[in-house]
């Protein structure tokens, strides 16, 4: 079965310094990997997702994330964080695209002046 | 830009009391799902449809959760009777059925808080 596990419930960060969002998987076949991000009382919307092919994903607002197939991981960066990154964001996993996604628990970013 | 509509945005009922939502999705997308998201927590997967056929409902509580797709387009997720457990929000996602194409795009949800 798989499963995700998003290390830390709640980052704080300063505004221009460095987001790092843990996110770890567990899948017996190879595995599609997303990022969604959720601001208060709004759907899900998409920052990027790894299929197949470069192990380095750019996504939308300066995120970018790496798939590393040997520590099952896909952490989630952004090089200099600003205020509107303040959100939720939540790391998912699926047997397929168009298969159902597993999410993790979510991160709660919050950005300080 | 097309998005997925959901509605209503908000809900409150008594338990017991039956709720219904609705979902419309993103013109041509033939794959329609339905999340539920409890506060804290991940969506996880109530059902999902290929055009008007169910997919996937092996975690649809179907004692008192039903969703219907009839002409493969909108869709209806009901609850009756509503329990205080189903205070949440349910989310709908669409995507279409092409490979390579089949990114979930998620609507606003609809937050229910049941009394």
């Amino acid at each position: 079965a798989q499963s995700v596990t998003q290390l830390g419930s709640h980052v704080s960060v300063s505004e221009g310094a460095l987001v790092l969002l843990r996110c770890n998987y567990s899948s017996s076949v190879p595995p599609y990997l997303f990022w969604y991000v959720q601001y208060p009382n709004q759907g899900l919307q998409l920052l990027l997702k790894y299929t197949t092919g470069a192990t380095l994903v750019k996504g939308i607002n300066g995120f970018e994330a790496e798939f590393k197939k040997s520590e099952t991981s896909f952490h989630l960066t952004k090089p200099s964080a600003h205020m509107s990154d303040a959100a939720e964001y939540f790391c998912a996993v699926a047997e397929s695209q168009g298969g159902k996604l597993i999410f993790g628990q979510g991160t709660e970013l919050s950005v300080k002046p | 830009e097309a998005e997925v509509a959901q509605s209503p945005r908000y809900k409150i009922t008594e338990k017991s009391q039956a709720v219904a939502f609705w979902c419309d999705p993103i013109s041509g997308h033939a794959t329609l799902y339905w999340y539920r998201q409890i506060l804290g927590q991940g969506p996880e997967l109530l059902v999902q449809f290929q055009d008007e056929s169910v997919v996937d409902d092996s975690q649809l509580p179907k004692d008192r959760f039903s969703a219907e797709r009839l002409k493969g387009v909108d869709s209806t997720l009901k609850i009756q009777p509503a329990e205080l457990g189903d205070s949440a929000m349910y989310l709908c996602a669409s995507s279409l059925a092409e490979k390579g194409r089949e990114t979930q795009y998620f609507g606003p949800g609809t937050r229910l808080l049941v009394l």
